[in-house]
């Protein structure tokens, strides 16, 4: 079946670094969606991409999905701690709403 | 207005009982999905329900676990004959219709126990 991976599992970074953390997928993406999970939390969406090489801004956040439509990035540029929290990509199974989650980047960061 | 509510908050209960989990979704939201999330994993899908049928329950691991939406709305997640695998949040989602592109907003998660 289809398997969502997401490198690194952990990152720590001190604040106002940047942060970039990438989805793969063994098959081709139907659509990507990102949530945010902050530590005790459930979690939260934070955009969708459709588009082969479709890239989205968020104020410090950019996505970008591959030209193949096999991987799909999330970058943050000058980490604040409020960033602090698992970040999961989930695409869904073609022909289905079913979606699949990545195994999510954790991240931290250090004031 | 409200977000999607789930209770309990917290389970706990004993290997070989019954529980049910609720799941009240947010208005006018005719799709509503269970995922379970282990500590340190991402969501697992369950089943997902288009109004009151379930459109795909592929994700249920066996047969001790269902779910329900008789009237569309709120949903129980039903659990026999509990194991210590199956201790984990279970999360709800719900949206405005199935289509792609659709945003999922999920609720706080039930999370239970199995002693």
């Amino acid at each position: 079946g289809q398997q969502v991976m997401q490198i690194p599992q952990y990152q720590h970074v001190q604040e106002g670094e940047d942060f970039t953390t990438y989805c793969n997928s063994s098959t081709t993406l139907s659509n990507i969606q990102w949530y945010k999970q902050r530590p005790g939390g459930h979690p939260v969406f934070l955009i969708q991409l459709v588009k082969s090489g479709e890239v989205k801004k968020q104020k410090r956040l950019t996505f970008q999905f591959g030209e193949a439509k096999k991987n799909s990035s999330l970058h943050i540029t000058a980490t604040q701690t409020t960033d602090v929290g698992t970040y999961f990509c989930a695409d869904t199974t073609s022909g289905t709403y079913k979606y699949i989650f990545g195994t999510g980047t954790r991240l931290k960061v250090l004031a | 207005g409200a977000g999607v509510s789930q209770t309990p908050s917290n389970k706990v209960t004993e290997k070989g009982k019954y529980v049910e989990l609720r799941c009240d979704p947010i208005s006018g939201h005719t799709a509503l999905y269970w995922y379970r999330q282990s500590l340190g994993q991402g969501p697992e899908f369950l089943i997902y329900f288009q109004g009151t049928g379930a459109a795909d329950d592929s994700g249920l691991p066996n047969d001790r676990f269902f779910a329900v939406r008789p009237e569309g709305s709120v949903s129980t997640l039903k659990i026999q004959r509990t194991e210590r695998g199956d201790s984990a949040v279970y999360l709800c989602a719900s949206s405005f219709g199935l289509a792609v592109g659709a945003k999922q907003f999920f609720g706080p998660g039930t999370r239970l126990t199995v002693l």
